[in-house]
């Protein structure tokens, strides 16, 4: 069973500041998926990384795939309020069905005014 | 992205009767597709895999003959809460695969009263 150890799982912050969300696990993922989901609406893609070592940039979003395909970060710069919601990353692994994701445990973000 | 549309939104229904939550995939065909269960503030569960023309695949440890799907055509799937309990309240999220990415459903609100 493939697991994503997602970190923080709750991250209060101020606007303006920046943060960093982590995704790591034991097993070599294919890809991996950074979504972003709002309440009450399903999770909205953000960035799929496929290439190790691979750095996706979204505007004030950075999206880092490591070297050996097991891990990823999300760093923001300079928060906004509209950034707060549910982050979550998604693994899928070798030999999956297409679309077959493993979520990590998600990190709630609150970026105060 | 690839458009995948859930219906409905929400339902409220009585315990003991049944629902049926629709997952069109508007865009793209989808050979497979996903059904999640999320708890609030929480990660999504995957459910089971739908596969066209076939039987679903069910994760460990949930019901397939409670939670019964159907994917008849490579557009359309459905996920069918059969004597639905109070317990069974949650959010329902279906998503579809196209190429190496899934695509998500709006999510459908269903509590049981």
């Amino acid at each position: 069973t493939q697991l994503l150890e997602q970190s923080p799982q709750f991250l209060s912050i101020q606007e303006g500041e920046n943060l960093t969300v982590y995704c790591n696990s034991s097993s070599v993922f294919s890809s991996l998926q950074w979504y972003r989901q709002e309440p009450g609406e399903g999770p909205v893609l953000l960035v799929t990384v496929v290439t190790g070592g691979e750095v996706k940039k979204l505007k004030r979003l950075t999206f880092q795939f490591g070297d050996a395909r097991k891990d990823s970060s999300l760093h923001i710069t300079a928060a906004q309020p509209g950034d707060t919601g549910l982050y979550l990353c998604a693994g899928a692994g070798r030999g999956t069905s297409y679309g077959k994701l493993t979520f990590g445990q998600g990190t709630i973000l609150t970026v105060h005014p | 992205g690839a458009v995948v549309s859930q219906h409905p939104s929400w339902v409220i229904c009585k315990s003991g009767t049944s629902v049926k939550i629709e997952c069109r995939s508007l865009d793209f065909q989808a050979t497979t597709m996903f059904w999640y269960r999320q708890f609030p503030k929480q990660s999504l569960m995957l459910m089971a895999t739908s596969n066209e023309g076939s039987k679903a695949t069910y994760e460990q440890g949930v019901e397939k003959d409670k939670f019964l799907i159907n994917h008849a055509s490579l557009t359309l799937s459905t996920l069918t809460v059969t004597s639905a309990h109070p317990e069974d309240s949650s959010f329902y999220i279906c998503s579809g695969s196209r190429v190496t990415e899934a695509f998500f459903g709006q999510g459908t609100r269903l509590t049981v009263v």
